[in-house]
This record gives C-alpha cells, sequence and structure tokens, in this order.
C-alpha cells in the first residue's frame, strides 16, 4: 500500500523567507501528485497538479517537482507571505485512482 | 471549474443515531466518488470508493456496515454514518472525480464536521 509522508510535520518562518516543504512516497507507480492547503477547520484548496510524466508545475509564488523515479516531491514557495500560514499536504493518486494523503506540514508565516 | 458541495456542513447528533452526508458534483457527472475521514490533528485517510450504481469499495478497517454509502447517480454519493458514537466525531470530505483532457482529475467537497455527542 502507498505510503506518503511529508518533512517537517511542522514549519515556522519568518515573512518574506523562501521555504521547501518535501513529501516522499513508497510507491512510484503513481499517475499524478497533487499538493494542497487546508485552512483550520475547513476544505481543502488545490495548489498544483503534476502529471506523472511532467517533472514540474509553477502557479505565482508556488513551485512544485516530482521525481517519480526517487519517490519525492517539493513544494517551494517564495516571499513567504503570513497568508500562507496553513496545514500543506500532498497527495498520491494511484492508478486504481484514489488518493493517498500525506501526514501535512503546519506552516506558519510570522508577520 | 468543477464544484462539489457537501450538506451538511456540520452535524451534531446523539449517540446511537444515524447521520447521512451528501456529496454532489454540482456541474458534471461523477465516474467515482471517494470519501474521506480526517481525524484532529492528522492527515485524510480514504474510506472508500464509490461507482455509481455498483457497490462501494472499503479500505481496509472501515466497516461497511456501519459507514453505509449509496451512489445512486452521477452527481450524488450518500455516506451514512449508522448508530454514530463519539469515536466517529471527524471531518468527513468526499471528492469527485472527472474526466478531463489529463483523464480523471478529481474535485473536493468542503467537507461535513461531525460531532456525536
Amino acid at each position: 500500500k502507498q505510503e506518503v509522508t511529508q518533512i517537517p510535520a511542522a514549519l515556522s518562518v519568518p515573512e518574506g523567507e523562501n521555504l521547501v516543504l518535501n513529501c516522499s512516497f513508497t510507491d512510484s507507480a503513481i499517475y499524478n501528485l497533487q499538493w494542497f492547503r487546508q485552512d483550520p477547520g475547513k476544505g481543502l484548496t488545490s495548489l498544483l497538479l503534476i502529471q506523472s510524466s511532467q517533472r514540474e508545475q509553477t502557479s505565482g509564488r508556488l513551485n512544485a517537482s516530482l521525481d517519480k523515479s526517487s519517490g519525492r516531491s517539493t513544494l517551494y514557495i517564495a516571499a513567504s507571505q503570513p497568508g500562507d500560514s496553513a496545514t500543506y499536504l500532498c497527495a498520491v493518486r494511484g492508478t486504481g485512482n484514489q488518493f493517498y494523503f500525506g501526514t501535512g506540514t503546519s506552516l506558519t508565516v510570522i508577520p | 471549474g468543477a464544484v462539489v458541495s457537501q450538506h451538511p456542513s456540520r452535524v451534531i447528533c446523539k449517540s446511537g443515531t444515524s447521520v447521512k452526508i451528501e456529496c454532489r458534483s454540482l456541474d458534471f457527472q461523477a465516474t467515482t466518488m471517494f470519501w474521506y475521514r480526517q481525524f484532529p490533528k492528522q492527515s485524510l485517510m480514504l474510506m472508500a470508493t464509490s461507482n455509481e450504481g455498483s457497490k462501494a469499495t472499503y479500505e481496509q478497517g472501515v466497516e461497511k456496515d456501519k459507514f453505509l454509502i449509496n451512489h445512486a447517480s452521477l452527481t450524488l454519493s450518500t455516506l451514512t454514518v449508522t448508530s454514530a458514537h463519539p469515536e466517529d466525531s471527524s471531518f468527513y470530505i468526499c471528492s469527485a472525480s472527472r474526466a478531463t483532457g489529463w483523464g480523471e482529475t478529481q474535485y473536493f467537497g468542503p467537507g461535513t464536521r461531525l460531532l456525536v455527542l
């Protein structure tokens, strides 16, 4: 069964700093990988979707990379802002269409 | 963009009662719907996969007789928590799968928070 791990579990940075969130998965036979943001008590907001054939995706200050062979993905956030404070979830979609979610990274950006 | 709704957004019930949660794809037909559960400070765990007109496929450790899933149409799936107990209190999120140019893309609902007293 696919296992998805995210490091670090929590991160606190001052405003303006660039940061990297890490995601690793055990089974490289994936269909795609998606990064989500979840605010406390809320649902999921999709940030970036990387297909298995892609290496990276960019949206604004966010850049996500995928190395399928090594089972890793990173989410890079440039010039962090207090509004970026949330939990970031990495999810891997298996060939059976279901998602396996990581443990999440709780990000706090300090003004 | 594709929209998935859930109803209710929040429910409080007494122990032993049953609670039904609806998941609807508002502007597309969903080939498959998924139900996830999230306990406080934990990640989402897949509970079951639901295809229209067929029985749901449950993940290991999820009781199919306790969590009844009905996928009556291509736009509606329901999750019924039967004889709910306090340990069933959780955040339940559904997702709906839609065919796109890249294959299947999943869209997530806003979640339903269940509190069993």
